[in-house]
């Protein structure tokens, strides 16, 4: 069964404002990423942050992580149409053998 | 194009049919993944290769499915007898592995833009 799960499902918004997703995890981690996947494509990774981390930005991403409450948000600031597409987190265990991806947020930016 | 690359894009088989999909990861990557991806779903683990050995696989991963990475550079994941609740998207990713201390510097994946099957 996949490690984690994104909330909201499906996420739509205007051009401009910000999207916030979330996703919780079950087991203890050696680090979380996000992974963004276009439709009919392979996933492109966006960010990863170590479970030491509590907060890490990229340009218009900024990611958090809550260790004790095994969640961590994906923040899209100035969101644009382009940004269109489903988003997973990844949980990565301190083996570093599997990755486990949740379920996903579809995110729709009008224009 | 992150480098990865998997053939077919896309195939339709009839039921009871084999079928065998390619991917070929980013040259200096030593890890290889392959992953089942049903509408709707992330990415579920099917198998993973360190150079040409295959360490781990998952339970998904039934006696008619196969892969291998005979020279640790390209691997095939074969299915046999193809059933209609094979039809999914087939993902692979290569990455790094640990470093030598053993901590995960970059552990990122690359993912190829998948091969769609379509069992009738």
């Amino acid at each position: 069964s996949q490690q984690g799960e994104e909330d909201p499902q499906a996420l739509s918004i205007q051009e401009g404002e910000n999207a916030t997703m979330n996703c919780s995890y079950k087991t203890s981690i050696n680090n979380l990423q996000w992974y963004r996947q276009n439709s009919g494509r392979g996933l492109v990774h966006l960010i990863l942050i170590r479970s030491n981390e509590r907060e890490k930005h990229s340009g218009r991403l900024r990611v958090t992580l809550d260790t004790s409450k095994k969640s961590s948000s994906l923040l899209i600031t100035a969101s644009r149409a382009a940004d269109t597409a489903s988003y997973f987190c990844a949980t990565v265990a301190n083996t570093g053998n599997q990755f486990y991806f949740g379920t996903g947020t579809s995110l729709t930016v009008i224009p | 194009d992150t480098g990865v690359s998997q053939d077919p894009r896309h195939k339709i088989t009839k039921r009871g049919q084999n079928v065998t999909f390619r991917c070929d990861p980013i040259s200096e990557h030593n890890r290889l993944y392959w992953y089942r991806q049903t509408l709707g779903q992330g990415p579920e683990f099917l198998t993973y290769f360190q150079n040409e050995a295959q360490l781990e696989k998952s339970r998904l991963l039934s006696d008619r499915f196969s892969a291998e990475r005979p020279k640790g550079s390209f691997s095939t994941l074969e299915i046999q007898r193809t059933e209609q609740g094979d039809s999914a998207m087939y993902l692979c990713a290569s990455s790094h592995r640990l470093g030598t201390s053993g901590k995960i510097a970059k552990n990122i994946q690359y993912f190829g833009a998948g091969t769609r099957l379509s069992v009738l």
